[in-house]
């Protein structure tokens, strides 16, 4: 079974400063990891995906993230925050590129001025 | 292109009273879902389809019936809502080889 760990449910980083979010995967085949973002009272986004064209993926809004094979991790990162990064992000599985998502818990990101 | 689209957007129930969320399309997807989504807990499936006439549960389908009797129409039925249920319900889509299409939720409250 497929699975994502987020480490951290808060995060809080200054506003210019580097964020970054943990995930960490568990799976029997090769996987797909999403990262997506929820504004408050919308629904998700997507922000990247990985489906082992290339190990770091970039996203939208300035973000990237690793896929590390080793260390079965996928973490978002970002150089420099902005407040409008302000929301909760939710890693991701899949044995496919499509459905049946399996969603970690989330990480609620908290910019400060 | 309104995308995926959910109705109603809020709603207040009472314990043991029905109804069904309808979640819509307009891009064609095979794959509908439907998620929950609690605090702490993320986003858990309750049920999917793959395709028009199937359906298939998912993480916590108890509780909840649903029908894909069009393509574009997913619906997620509760016979006897329980306070338990209280949640904000979350319906995407997607193709066999793209990332999930969500709606912008429905927040339901049981009593």
């Amino acid at each position: 079974a497929q699975s994502v760990t987020q480490l951290g449910s808060h995060v809080s980083v200054s506003e210019g400063a580097l964020v970054l979010l943990r995930c960490n995967y568990s799976s029997s085949v090769p996987p797909y990891l999403f990262w997506y973002v929820q504004y408050p009272n919308q629904g998700l986004q997507l922000l990247l995906k990985y489906t082992s064209a290339a190990t770091l993926v970039k996203g939208i809004n300035g973000f990237e993230a690793e896929f590390k094979k080793s260390e079965t991790s996928f973490h978002l990162t970002k150089p420099s925050a902005h407040m409008s990064d302000a929301a909760e992000y939710f890693c991701a599985v899949s044995e496919n590129s499509g459905y049946a998502l399996n969603f970690g818990k989330g990480t609620s990101l908290l910019v400060t001025p | 292109n309104a995308g995926v689209t959910q109705t109603p957007k809020f709603r207040v129930l009472k314990t043991g009273q029905s109804m069904t969320l309808l979640c819509a399309q307009d891009m064609n997807h095979e794959y509908m879902y439907w998620y929950r989504q609690d605090p702490g807990m993320g986003l858990r499936l309750i049920h999917y389809s793959v395709g028009e006439g199937t359906t298939a549960k998912g993480e916590v389908p108890d509780g909840y019936n649903v029908s894909r009797l069009k393509k574009q129409n997913f619906l997620l039925g509760l016979e006897s809502a329980a306070p338990s249920q209280t949640s904000v319900y979350f319906c995407a889509s997607s193709t066999s080889n793209s990332p999930l299409h969500f709606g912008n939720g429905t927040r339901l409250t049981v009593t």
